[in-house]
């Protein structure tokens, strides 16, 4: 299964700042996506991310909040924007790698603590 | 998008019992699958059961699909301290394979 590798693994940032957050794979996969989790909570989709076009967003999430890149097959940034502590959360990167099976493969994930 | 939605939310068992999870869901699914999640880490697929199946079974994990009740059990027999751990659902739609994530079940296995 493809490795999955998230920076940051964990950080604290400031109200109104905005923060970046990096995913490698080590293999070329044609479905990347992005979750958000909640403290306690369960996983909700933001987007979808693809490959040289912009992404696909969900109800509730706008490109201005969460823009995302996806460069190439293996790479993808997701950033959260003019945060505020409603956006502490743990941010998964996600890949579906045998191709629209739904099966997918996660990062570890970053934990955002906003103050 | 239709949510899972498993049932209990936390469970406690001694070490060697046998846990048992449910999850029900709303609309037509291609496939409905289990993750573990450890310690708000990344989530790891355990098993995936298409509409058309009715039971899978993956070394200590059973899983069932009842598609007339729109419900799925997950078993895990003779449970370890390893597999403490939250554990969700997720459906994947027939129109879009996009999964929807349900509430999770925290279990604890004490040794």
């Amino acid at each position: 299964s493809a490795v999955i590798s998230q920076k940051p693994s964990r950080d604290i940032c400031q109200r109104g700042t905005s923060l970046t957050i990096q995913c490698q794979v080590d293999s070329q996969v044609t479905m990347m996506f992005w979750y958000r989790q909640q403290p306690g909570q369960s996983l909700t989709l933001i987007a979808t991310a693809n490959q040289g076009s912009e992404a696909t967003y969900e109800s509730g999430f706008v490109i201005d909040k969460f823009p995302i890149s996806r460069p190439n097959l293996t790479f993808s940034t997701l950033t959260v924007s003019n945060m505020s502590p409603e956006d502490s959360s743990i941010y998964l990167c996600s890949v579906d790698e045998r191709g629209n099976t739904g099966e997918l493969f996660f990062g570890e994930g970053s934990r955002l603590t906003v103050l | 998008s239709q949510q899972g939605e498993e049932d209990p939310q936390a469970l406690s068992i001694q070490e060697g019992e046998n846990a048992t999870m449910n999850c029900s869901y709303k609309t037509s699914i291609n496939n409905l699958q289990w993750y573990r999640q450890n310690s708000g880490r990344g989530l790891v697929h355990l098993i995936l059961i298409r509409s058309n199946e009715r039971e899978k079974h993956s070394g200590r994990l059973r899983v069932t699909l009842d598609t007339s009740k729109k419900s799925s059990s997950l078993l895990i027999t003779a449970s370890r301290a390893a597999d403490t751990a939250s554990y969700f659902c997720a459906t994947a739609n027939r129109g879009n394979n996009r999964l929807a994530f349900g509430k999770g079940n925290q279990v604890v296995v004490i040794p």
